[in-house]
């Protein structure tokens, strides 16, 4: 199907376990973003990437590890799950970063729970 | 640092009121300005977006927001709210220079029947 996918949808983890969020576009769109949505703070931006093999830190980047080898995928990893990484994680993409068409879409979101 | 403020958090009302939810940003440079709407247990998608040209955006299902640069605000309304209009409405903003969005912290839009 076209658009942006997440998965897991749900996830319950341990303390100190790795954990990977899977994230897929089939737009090409070049940019893809992480964001983690917590309660009081909306979303806050994670990681970033402009284009296959260049990422970039966002607002919120400790503990957290990203790839981006091919154009349409860009998984999350946290390497060492922290009980205060419980959050609903968002994956977006858009076909630019500034100007027109830079609106970001959203994939439906993966619910992360550390216990 | 840049911000983007989002004064109500909690927003109650009936149906047919009218709606006005307030978005304010720090940022001086030029601006994108983005609402994006998250109905239940679903994900973020735009309501309307402020590149350029006429301050007054119309969006999606009857909304619109209105761009006052003397007041950095960009205050999305409606004239008569839905049941179905029950969602969190997030104000985002990008600036010439930044990596991405800077979201608001959401306001909770609850309509009663």
């Amino acid at each position: 199907d076209a658009g942006i996918t997440q998965s897991p949808r749900y996830k319950i983890t341990e303390t100190g376990r790795q954990v990977t969020l899977m994230c897929h576009q089939t737009w090409s769109h070049s940019y893809m973003f992480w964001y983690r949505q917590d309660l009081g703070h909306g979303l806050r931006l994670i990681y970033y990437s402009a284009a296959a093999d260049i990422t970039d830190k966002g607002e919120v980047p400790d503990g957290y590890v990203v790839s981006r080898s091919k154009t349409e995928n860009f998984p999350l990893t946290l390497e060492s799950a922290t009980r205060s990484q419980t959050s609903v994680y968002f994956c977006a993409s858009s076909e630019r970063l500034a100007g027109s068409y830079n609106e970001q879409f959203f994939g439906p979101g993966t619910r992360l729970t550390v216990l | 640092a840049q911000s983007v403020s989002q004064h109500n958090h909690h927003v109650i009302l009936s149906e047919a009121a009218s709606l006005e939810l307030g978005c304010n940003y720090s940022y001086g440079g030029t601006v994108n300005l983005f609402w994006y709407v998250q109905y239940p247990g679903q994900h973020l998608q735009l309501l309307l977006k402020y590149f350029s040209g006429d301050p007054l955006v119309k969006g999606i299902k009857g909304f619109e927001a209105e761009f006052i640069k003397s007041k950095f605000s960009f205050n999305l309304r409606k004239p008569s709210v839905q049941w179905s209009d029950t969602a969190e409405y997030f104000c985002a903003v990008f600036a010439t220079g930044r990596r991405a969005l800077t979201f608001g912290s959401g306001t909770r839009l609850q309509v009663q029947p």
